[in-house]
């Protein structure tokens, strides 16, 4: 079966750049989605088609994805991202979570 | 608004059964594939089951696969989840969430019901 491996955790200062990776076999020639979770709440969709945007979410998002590797970029990284991201991609007939990254924003 | 809503968790005692409904407003349900996934206590996402916007095409993860049942009335805008002989380790938040494409993800989730199984 298909398999995403995130780092556990991810730490960044405020103001800074903060890098989240997903690593599966020939992931870039799939499509990737990034969904952030935060505390007691749903998770919420932040990267579509490897690097699109859904309204509302603002433009320090960005992703990018290639050969093995797929990552989520949050530039100028502020408080209120402190959250759990998960990565997702379409295996074959089944949909495939990463195991989810800890942002930790001290 | 957009918005799904989930109904039916509670607690339940090994292999028992329940059953979890979606209910989906302000949106052409039939049009939408839909998705449950649900998340253990402390754990992150898992995907537990597909079905195609005229429940043609149905998928299941290994760890529920016949055991676990998902449905959809689209007369009703709702979506189901049957649940049997259920297990400890299915213990968790089930969401269900809007399936745009394999492409573009689940761009619209539900708050959760909480499903506990234990003695």
């Amino acid at each position: 079966s298909y398999e995403l491996t995130q780092p556990p955790s991810v730490s960044v200062s405020p103001g800074q750049t903060a890098s989240i990776t997903c690593s599966g076999d020939k992931l870039g020639d799939k499509y990737t989605c990034w969904y952030q979770q935060k505390p007691g709440q749903s998770p919420v969709l932040v990267i579509y088609q490897d690097n699109k945007r859904p309204s509302g979410i603002p433009e320090r998002f960005s992703g990018s994805s290639s050969g093995n590797t797929a990552a989520l970029t949050i530039s100028g990284t502020e408080a209120l991202d402190e959250a759990d991201y998960y990565c997702q991609a379409w295996g074959s007939s089944t949909v495939v979570f990463g195991g989810g990254t800890k942002l930790t924003v001290l | 608004e957009v918005q799904l809503v989930e109904s039916g968790g509670g607690l339940v005692q090994p292999g028992g059964s329940l059953r979890l409904s979606c209910a989906a407003t302000e949106f052409t349900f039939s049009s939408f594939s839909m998705n449950w996934v649900r998340q253990a206590p402390g754990k992150g996402l898992e995907w537990v089951s597909y079905i195609s916007s005229s429940s043609n095409t149905i998928y299941y993860a290994d760890s529920v696969k016949g055991r676990f049942t998902i449905s959809r009335d689209n007369a009703k805008s709702s979506l189901y989840l049957q649940l049997k002989r259920l297990r400890d380790e299915d213990t968790a938040v089930y969401y269900c969430a809007r399936w745009i494409s394999s492409s573009d993800g689940m761009d619209v989730w539900g708050q959760g019901t909480r499903v506990t199984v234990s003695s």
